[in-house]
């Protein structure tokens, strides 16, 4: 029950083209839902996060999409660029009474120029 | 400002040896995670400090230890390496204990030989 389900695992985009990555959670105490970006050799970096108490949100041309009764959220990357190549992990967490993160095994994005 | 600190980089040890990793959060920031992450897969949950107490563990055998001291950076031991040890381990600090964005550093490669 603890566990994120992540797909694809790997995908590949054309320059210009939508990147579209999903979770699946089973909890329902989960109420934070982040997006990590990672690059070879580096730690995970924040790129966008949501609550369950909104349905949508966009920051540049990075948008999540939560669907709560379905138990589902993803992220869409517009206009993807060679240069958003790179690991891309969802998380989740109870953000009031808990500490730790419990991540998605990951897709691996590569977008072709 | 700074970011998240680890050190070493890479470090390669033999089966049955200890090894301590060290963690220094961003200014300001009272907590520090560890996380494991095995190539290939999602970074996974070790343990969580908050003003310098144990406030979480994942399910992680006792050979795997942490602290943190008075100024907030954290260590992390391991000790009766195993071969299955080997991989990155991440360190992410907060400004509190929960509900708040954690921010991770670019880790320590460690593998056992």
């Amino acid at each position: 029950q603890q566990q994120v389900k992540q797909s694809p695992q790997s995908l590949i985009v054309q320059k210009g083209g939508i990147s579209i990555i999903n979770c699946a959670y089973e909890n329902t105490a989960f109420d934070y839902f982040p997006w990590y970006q990672q690059f070879p050799g580096k730690g995970p970096a924040l790129l966008i996060a949501i609550r369950p108490d909104v349905s949508e949100k966009k920051e540049g041309r990075f948008t999540i999409s939560f669907n709560k009764s379905a138990k589902q959220f993803s992220l869409h990357i517009m206009d993807s660029q060679p240069g958003d190549s790179a690991t891309y992990f969802c998380a989740a967490s109870m953000v009031d009474s808990s500490y730790k993160l419990i991540f998605g095994s990951g897709t691996r994005l590569l977008v072709r120029p | 400002d700074a970011g998240v600190t680890q050190s070493p980089t890479h470090l390669i040890k033999t089966r049955g040896q200890h090894v301590t990793l060290r963690c220094s959060p961003i200014s300001g920031h009272k907590s520090v995670s560890w996380y494991q992450q095995v190539l290939g897969q999602g970074p996974q949950f070790i343990f969580q400090y908050y003003e310098k107490e144990e406030r979480g563990r994942g399910n992680f055998p006792d050979r795997f230890s942490a602290r943190q001291f008075p100024n907030y950076s954290s260590e992390l031991n391991v000790n009766a390496l195993l071969l299955g040890d080997s991989a990155l381990y991440l360190c992410a600090s907060s400004r509190g204990r929960a509900g708040e964005t954690q921010y991770f550093g670019p880790g320590t490669r460690l593998l056992v030989l």
